[in-house]
């Protein structure tokens, strides 16, 4: 029973390029979180997705950062225009409907983004 | 402070004693979670604890709920140098998403 899986484990990009950033979730899960993770700091939500669906993309910044997660295949975290600030660990956790207020999200092991 | 906020930020024991864990948070939540990172690594989920429920167990884990004071201790019994690693705590809030807010963590370190 495969967990969540994400790749890549590390990318590096120049300033300006583009970051994609791929999430499977666990086999059951149909909702997808999205968290990003600075040095010595604990997680900060950005979005929460379920298939064909933004449910809560509060904590997503308003330029630059998209998020999908297609009715087929895994869910993508896109960075444009990558600045140095970008540089985190990105997590994605998945799990099941929520709505039974008795969830855990699991996480992937996230992908560690340098931009030079 | 911020929601879920852990204290201490660091700590360090030797192999054999228990460690203890604060998470203090300012909103009404649904459940608690705590969670493992070893360095450079991902979150392992290690317990959920509901609100309605004030302690909860599993294995060398009890957790401890108090909903009147916003707040949840996590004990490790018996630490192993395997358990360093920085611990989080992550509440949901009840306003009907279910996503996390995560503090900033306590450093656990058990030296043999």
């Amino acid at each position: 029973n495969a967990g969540v899986m994400q790749n890549p484990r590390h990318l590096v990009r120049r300033r300006g390029q583009e970051a994609r950033l791929r999430c499977s979730p666990m086999k059951g899960h149909s909702h997808v979180y999205w968290y990003r993770q600075l040095p010595e700091e604990g997680l900060k939500f950005m979005v929460y997705l379920q298939k064909e669906n933004i449910i809560d993309e509060s904590g997503m910044p308003k330029e630059r950062f998209s998020a999908e997660f297609p009715k087929e295949g895994p869910s993508i975290l896109r960075i444009q225009q990558v600045v140095r600030g970008d540089s985190a660990a990105y997590f994605c956790a998945s799990s099941r409907d929520p709505i039974s207020r008795s969830y855990e999200q699991y996480f992937g092991p996230g992908t560690r983004l340098t931009v030079t | 402070s911020q929601q879920g906020e852990e204290d201490p930020q660091a700590l360090s024991i030797q192999e054999g004693e228990n460690a203890t864990m604060n998470c203090s948070y300012k909103t009404s939540i649904n459940n608690l979670q705590w969670y493992r990172q070893n360095s450079g690594r991902g979150l392992v989920h290690l317990i959920l604890i509901r609100s309605n429920e004030r302690e909860k167990h599993s294995g060398r884990l009890r957790v401890t709920l108090d909903t009147s004071k916003k707040s949840s201790s996590l004990l490790i019994t018996a630490s192993r140098a395997a358990d360093t690693a920085s611990y989080f705590c992550a509440t949901d809030s009840n306003s009907g998403y279910s996503t996390l807010t995560f503090g900033k963590g306590t450093m656990l370190l058990v030296s043999p």
